[in-house]
């Protein structure tokens, strides 16, 4: 079946450091790859997506690139901010997948200290 | 626009106690989605619509019930609530089903969280 793997937090960094969130995945075909953020006592929101390998999606500074050859999407961001702190959720959404589910990662809690 | 809403936002149960989440969209959305979210588990797709009048399994849908009442609104009830369905759960749509999988944003609502005694 599909998976999604993604780098256990919480990842604590300093106001204006590069951040890298590792997230591989696994699944059959061509799915699409989402990255959803969700900020304290919030729903998820996306923040970012790609349907094809090597596409690069980018929003807020941040941004993934799809890579069929190692079934990663891993979400950076150059200089992170107070506001970035939230949990950020790896997901993958597969043609076979029933209904067009999206499954998820575990979340990466992120804490950016001022 | 309000997009996904979700009532009620807290809810304490004791086990055995039924009740009904409801959820509503307001983006004419065809295909809704409820998920439950637990610590390190990402969320789990417990049942969907992805029509008007239709409506299927998730991954998780043991002790669970779902109406599409409407192409607006879809609800979940537990019958007989028990501490393992303590969690936040999550209303979602997205626009409709696209033959061979989707690349739609999918949109949530922002959750109720459940506590069963």
């Amino acid at each position: 079946g599909n998976s999604v793997t993604q780098m256990e937090g919480p990842v604590t960094l300093s106001e204006e450091a590069f951040l890298t969130i590792n997230c591989t995945y696994t699944a059959t075909g061509y799915p699409s790859l989402f990255w959803y953020v969700q900020y304290p006592g919030e729903g998820l929101q996306l923040l970012l997506k790609a349907t094809k390998a090597d596409d690069k999606g980018s929003n807020k500074g941040f941004e993934a690139t799809y890579r069929k050859e190692t079934t990663s999407f891993h979400l950076e961001k150059g200089s992170v901010q107070v506001s970035d702190s939230a949990v950020y959720f790896c997901a993958l959404s597969a043609p076979q997948n029933a209904g067009n589910m999206l499954t998820f990662g575990g979340g990466t809690r992120l804490m950016v200290k001022p | 626009n309000a997009g996904v809403t979700q009532t009620p936002k807290f809810q304490v149960l004791k086990t055995g106690q039924s009740m009904t989440l409801q959820c509503a969209q307001d983006m004419n959305h065809n295909s809704m989605y409820w998920y439950r979210q637990d610590p390190g588990m990402g969320l789990r797709l417990i049942y969907y619509s992805a029509s008007e009048g239709t409506t299927d399994k998730g991954e998780v849908p043991n002790g669970y019930n779902v109406s599409r009442l409407n192409k607006r609104e879809f609800s979940l009830r537990l019958e007989s609530a028990a501490p393992s369905q303590t969690s936040v759960y999550f209303c979602a749509s997205i626009r409709g089903l696209i033959a061979g999988g989707s690349t739609d944003t999918q949109y949530f609502g922002p959750g109720t969280r459940l506590t069963v005694l």
